[in-house]
């Protein structure tokens, strides 16, 4: 099992442009999230997808979109990117929404926003 | 008071230390506490879930104080590769994963 996976790895953009962040899991779990961290902030919830069909809000929404493609893919979106985007972007997932459940991480999107 | 306060380090201590971090949080109302490490530009990885009672697995104990709303953690016989930050992650909402609130980080350098 490859767990959970991100792609890219690293990722330069200029201001105003757009990507989408993928991330898979191969655990067959229901829940996934987004979470971003920056330095002297701790790691905060985009967006979080509870089950195939549902996604939510977390923390810090603004300027992000997000798919649950299917049960294994949850993808995030920057439209018009800009440099307080800047940061480390992980992707997670649990069995079910639960608090007690392990979460699972992927490696990692490095995003710097010029 | 913020939510979830950790004391950043660095602590740096040599091989076959016991070191302890603590960790506290401001909700009276939190029921679920654990202990992640992340290595250096890693994700991070679950250590250990800290109940009421408190647990141990191997040289690590966790220990949760109700009334004085903090968490600790012990490493015993500190090896090098226990060298990584340790985040205290504290639910702000019973019941789900949503309002799960991560603090900052503990840095140790275990040195030889």
């Amino acid at each position: 099992n490859a767990g959970v996976t991100q792609t890219p790895k690293f990722q330069v953009l200029k201001t105003g442009q757009s990507m989408t962040l993928q991330c898979a899991q191969d655990m067959n779990h229901n829940s996934m999230y987004w979470y971003r961290q920056d330095p002297g902030m701790g790691l905060r919830l985009i967006y979080y997808s509870a089950s195939e069909g549902t996604t939510d809000k977390g923390e810090v929404p603004n300027g992000y979109n997000v798919s649950r493609l299917n049960k294994r893919e949850f993808s995030l979106r920057l439209e018009s990117a800009a440099p307080s985007q800047t940061s480390v972007y992980f992707c997670a997932s649990t069995p079910r929404e639960r608090t007690y459940n392990e979460q699972f991480f992927g490696p990692g999107t490095r995003l710097t926003v010029l | 008071r913020k939510e979830v306060e950790q004391d950043p380090g660095p602590f740096n201590v040599p091989e076959g230390a016991t070191v302890a971090f603590n960790c506290t949080y401001s909700n009276s109302a939190s029921q679920s506490f654990f202990w992640y490490r992340q290595d250096c530009r890693k994700e991070p990885k679950l250590l250990m879930s800290v109940y009421s009672s408190g647990n141990e697995d191997g040289r690590f104990t966790a220990q949760l104080n109700r009334a004085s709303q903090y968490i600790s953690l012990l490493i015993r016989d500190s090896k090098l590769s226990d060298s990584a930050t340790y985040l205290c992650v504290v639910n702000g909402d019973a019941g789900n994963n949503r309002k799960l609130i991560w603090g900052l980080g503990t840095s140790l350098a275990v040195n030889p």
